[in-house]
């Protein structure tokens, strides 16, 4: 039973085009991140939000946007995808910092 | 801030063989290094962790060594298996300090052949 649920799996979009991903959990957690991942490199956190108070990491580009709409749902918006962008994107829940619980990734492909 | 070390980026075993991946870290005050286990195309999966008030914990054909005066820690996989193929990371984490995240290393790619 998947705990923490990333839609779509596999998502594909236009350069300058914006694109949304989402991540639902069922583990009542408290904290949500995003992560980036690139070809055989490590996470890199972007953002979490701690219950509704967002923590931005200082080397996250503006392009990147979060929305926490309830404690069950996070998205990640990028406003304009460049090439660059391309990666997987891994959502992860925790209920005390910093055990994380990692949905299975949305792959961003930026045509 | 935090940096994590891993070595080696790549480690190729026969089945039932020992596998040991390595990881330094830089900040002193961190206290708590988990292990992800991340097979392809999935997310990230805690197998283990170890606090800094502990040098080895085991379960079952892993664990996990740390050196907190040398600031390195280490897994190790015994009798190793086809489904133990995956991508290891380690990472550190000054939890309840100034840097509460988890800081991940670069990853070893572990094949093990049948």
């Amino acid at each position: 039973d998947a705990m923490v649920i990333q839609n779509p799996r596999y998502q594909v979009t236009q350069f300058g085009k914006p694109v949304t991903l989402s991540c639902s959990q069922t583990l009542n957690h408290n904290v949500m991140y995003w992560y980036q991942q690139k070809s055989s490199q490590a996470p890199k956190l972007l953002f979490h939000y701690y219950d509704k108070d967002f923590n931005n990491e200082a080397d996250t580009p503006d392009n990147f946007q979060s929305r926490r709409p309830n404690t069950s749902f996070c998205f990640l918006d990028i406003r304009s995808p460049g090439l660059g962008d391309a990666a997987m994107y891994l959502c992860a829940t925790s209920r005390v910092p910093p055990n994380l619980y990692f949905g299975a990734g949305t792959r961003l492909s930026v045509l | 801030g935090e940096n994590v070390e891993q070595h080696p980026s790549t480690l190729s075993v026969q089945e039932g063989d020992s596998a040991v991946i390595k990881c330094t870290y830089s900040d002193s005050a961190s206290n708590y290094f988990p292990w992800y286990k991340q097979e392809l195309g999935k997310g990230p999966q805690l197998i283990i962790d170890i606090r800094s008030n502990v040098g080895e914990k085991k379960d079952q054909r892993i664990a996990v060594t740390l050196n907190k005066t040398a600031k390195h820690f280490s897994l190790h996989i015994t009798e190793t298996q086809p489904e133990d193929s995956a991508v290891y990371f380690c990472a550190a984490s000054n939890y309840g300090g100034s840097q509460g995240n988890l800081i991940f290393g670069k990853g070893t790619k572990l094949s093990v052949k049948p």
